[in-house]
């Protein structure tokens, strides 16, 4: 069955760095794009980035543009999200997602991963 | 970017009753619009995409509709488990996500 696993969350202070990863079994995951997607605690969702299948296209929201990376290793079936600059804002717990019946990089989500929370906070 | 604008906030119903949620576009998204389901403390699931087509494993009492700008979810009787938040979600253009409505029971 497809599995999304995150990892790496936990409490970094404003400014610093967090990896966070994401393993993914159960599928071919070299063939599909994959999404993270953030939800600060009480509130909505809200898109963070996406990297194409084969890591040659990447998009992030404005919020986190400049700040974040998302990166693949298709070789490990894993997806990263390198978040530097941390700031407050950045507070909330942290999906991957497989797009699915994407149009480029705007798709539905199928399945997601559990979610591991950032804490930024000094 | 596209706003999604849902209603209500939150929807107070009792076991067997319909729920009609509604999810309403900035602009025309034709009818590229999902809905998912959260229960507290777990991931999103999609329930509906393409505004009216069921996800795999979704019951029946659960569909969607609507284009352009304004969609419906429909829960026909609600269960149970059927009580958390619904979120929609277009990729019109990009990823952008509604407020959330919660479905609590009264």
């Amino acid at each position: 069955q497809v599995q999304l696993v995150e990892s790496g969350g936990g409490v970094v202070q404003p400014g610093r760095s967090l990896r966070l990863s994401c393993a993914a079994s159960g599928f071919t995951f070299s063939s599909y794009g994959i999404h993270w997607v953030r939800q600060a605690p009480g509130k909505g969702l809200e898109w963070v980035a996406v990297i194409w299948y084969d890591g040659s296209d990447k998009y992030y929201a404005d919020s986190v543009k400049g700040r974040f990376t998302i990166s693949r290793d298709n070789s490990k079936n894993t997806l990263y999200l390198q978040m530097n600059s941390l700031r407050a804002e950045d507070t909330a717990v942290y999906y991957c997602a497989r797009g699915f019946y994407c149009n480029g990089g705007s798709c539905y989500l199928d399945y997601w991963g559990q979610g591991t929370l950032v804490t930024v906070s000094s | 970017e596209i706003v999604l604008t849902q209603s209500p906030a939150t929807l107070s119903l009792s076991p067997g009753e319909r729920a009609t949620l509604s999810c309403r576009a900035s602009q025309s998204i034709s009818s590229y619009l999902a809905w998912y389901q959260q229960k507290p403390g777990q991931a999103p699931r999609l329930l509906i995409y393409d505004a009216s087509n069921r996800a795999t494993g979704i019951p029946a009492r659960f569909s969607g509709s609507g284009s352009g700008t304004d969609f419906t979810l429909s829960i026909s009787s609600l269960e149970p488990e059927d009580f958390a938040v619904y979120y929609c979600q277009q990729r019109s253009n990009w990823l952008t996500f509604g407020g959330g409505t919660k479905v609590e029971i009264k």
